[in-house]
């Protein structure tokens, strides 16, 4: 099984900070992976796939980079709105998720 | 605009089975990748597994002795079922779709694009 680790778990920031979070897979994955946001009590929405493809319709203050075990997503610039708990997910082989990192504002 | 609408008991007693479905509108259901996924309260994300719509499945290791998907193309639905379940079972589950995207041969991205809103399942007696 591929294990997802992310780091860290909970972040609170400023508004127009730069925010970064990390998701280390547990063997080489390539590009196979995804990053997701998840607002409280809503279903999860897709941002970046592929490990740096920005889905349509997701602002480009959301970026996401990496390859191999060792990934990064960005928020450029922190809007109250990017309040959420954002997921890794990898596709590799099979589908597993990171724990979760909770963003808040500072 | 897909949308996808889980439906199913909201409270299972223990050893029993949990049976849920996710009606597809909006598309044909026969394309893509059909997901499960559950999330434990205030807790992370679980893949449970998904269903091909030629009907191949793949589960998740620590689960897969007790779930089954299915598919009915007919009824546009895919199925959930989860056999003697506990209390560790309690979650919020989602269906999803999960698209699949040609990139640069012979890489192809996955990526779940359109998700339900999810619906509580509750494990007691």
């Amino acid at each position: 099984d591929i294990q997802m680790t992310q780091s860290p778990s909970s972040l609170s920031a400023s508004v127009g900070d730069r925010v970064t979070i990390t998701c280390q897979a547990s063997q080489d994955i390539s590009n196979y992976l995804n990053w997701y946001q998840q607002k409280p009590g809503k279903a999860p929405k897709v941002l970046i796939y592929d490990a740096s493809n920005l889905e349509t319709g997701v602002p480009s203050r959301f970026s996401g980079s990496g390859s191999g075990t060792d990934f990064t997503f960005t928020i450029s610039s922190l809007q109250p709105e990017d309040i959420a708990t954002y997921y890794c997910q990898q596709y590799h082989n099979l589908r597993t998720f990171g724990q979760g990192t909770r963003l808040e504002i500072k | 605009q897909v949308q996808l609408q889980e439906s199913g008991p909201g409270l299972v007693k223990p050893s029993e089975t949990l049976s849920l479905t996710c009606t597809v509108s909006g598309d044909s259901i026969s394309y893509y990748y059909w997901s499960w996924i559950r999330q434990p309260p205030g807790k992370g994300l679980e893949w449970i597994g998904y269903i091909y719509y030629n009907g191949n499945t793949n589960y998740n290791p620590s689960l897969k002795s007790r779930v089954t998907i299915s598919l009915d193309t007919s009824k546009n639905q895919f199925s959930l079922k989860l056999n003697s379940v506990t209390a560790a079972d309690t979650a919020v589950y989602y269906c999803a779709r999960e698209t699949e995207v040609a990139g640069t041969w012979p890489h192809y991205y996955y990526y779940m694009d359109v998700w339900g809103k999810g619906t509580t399942v509750t494990v007691s007696s």
